[in-house]
């Protein structure tokens, strides 16, 4: 079946502007993650949903950023206001994970490529 | 100083040669221990994970996690060039607490097998 997929692939904008990143999970899938990596560094930890509610939002880095999902599906990750330090790619996760079972992996999309110029 | 060190490399091997891969880490309190590999432009895909301390073998593939020495590590056997990559190793909270869902990760390391 379809794995994550994410959208837009690429996106540059100005500093200033307000940007949205799409995140469609794979089918099923009750947790969604969002990670940040910055070039040559590791995936920083951004938030994550348990259905449509974020038990866990400490690694959004401002008040700037704010995701939300619907349906228990498609999440959106907003940057109001971009800075140049956004600058990075966004990658979206998801799994079958619950409190209480088994870990179980997370699958990656293949990532927002933003630059903030 | 970051939850969890990987030195980022690159680390350039031959073609055939072990390949080896590891990190430390801070909070004693991870208990789920994962190695992801990331191609270029690519998202990462989990190649092993491991549940506390112990030795997985999968294939080529062997991860060991220590816990008293909050040390884990990867191996590959008889290294292909098409195992060049960024390796990145991460871990996780136990599934009972609030952030059980996110991953800490390393900074990865560059892995370079030449022909």
């Amino acid at each position: 079946g379809a794995g994550v997929s994410q959208s837009p692939s690429n996106k540059v904008t100005e500093k200033g502007k307000d940007v949205e990143l799409r995140c469609d999970p794979i089918s099923g899938h009750t947790a969604l993650y969002w990670y940040r990596q910055s070039l040559g560094q590791g995936l920083e930890f951004l938030i994550y949903f348990q259905g449509n509610s974020a038990p866990d939002k400490s690694g959004l880095p401002s008040d700037r950023f704010s995701a939300e999902r619907t349906g228990g599906s498609v999440s959106t990750l907003t940057i109001q206001r971009t800075q140049q330090e956004d600058s990075a790619v966004y990658l979206c996760a998801s799994s079958h994970a619950r409190p209480g079972k088994v870990y179980n992996e997370q699958f990656f999309g293949p990532g927002t490529r933003l630059t903030v110029l | 100083q970051k939850e969890v060190e990987q030195d980022p490399g690159p680390l350039s091997v031959p073609e055939g040669a072990i390949v080896s891969l590891n990190c430390t880490y801070s909070n004693s309190a991870f208990q789920y221990f994962m190695w992801y590999r990331q191609y270029s432009r690519k998202g990462p895909e989990l190649l092993m994970y491991t549940y506390s301390s112990g030795n997985k073998e999968d294939g080529r593939f062997t991860a060991q996690v220590d816990k008293s020495s909050k040390y884990i590590s990867l191996f590959i056997r008889d290294s292909q060039p098409s195992d060049s990559a960024t390796y990145l190793c991460a871990m996780s909270l136990p599934m009972t607490t609030d952030s059980w869902g996110k991953l800490q990760f390393g900074a990865g390391t560059q892995v370079v097998v030449t022909p």
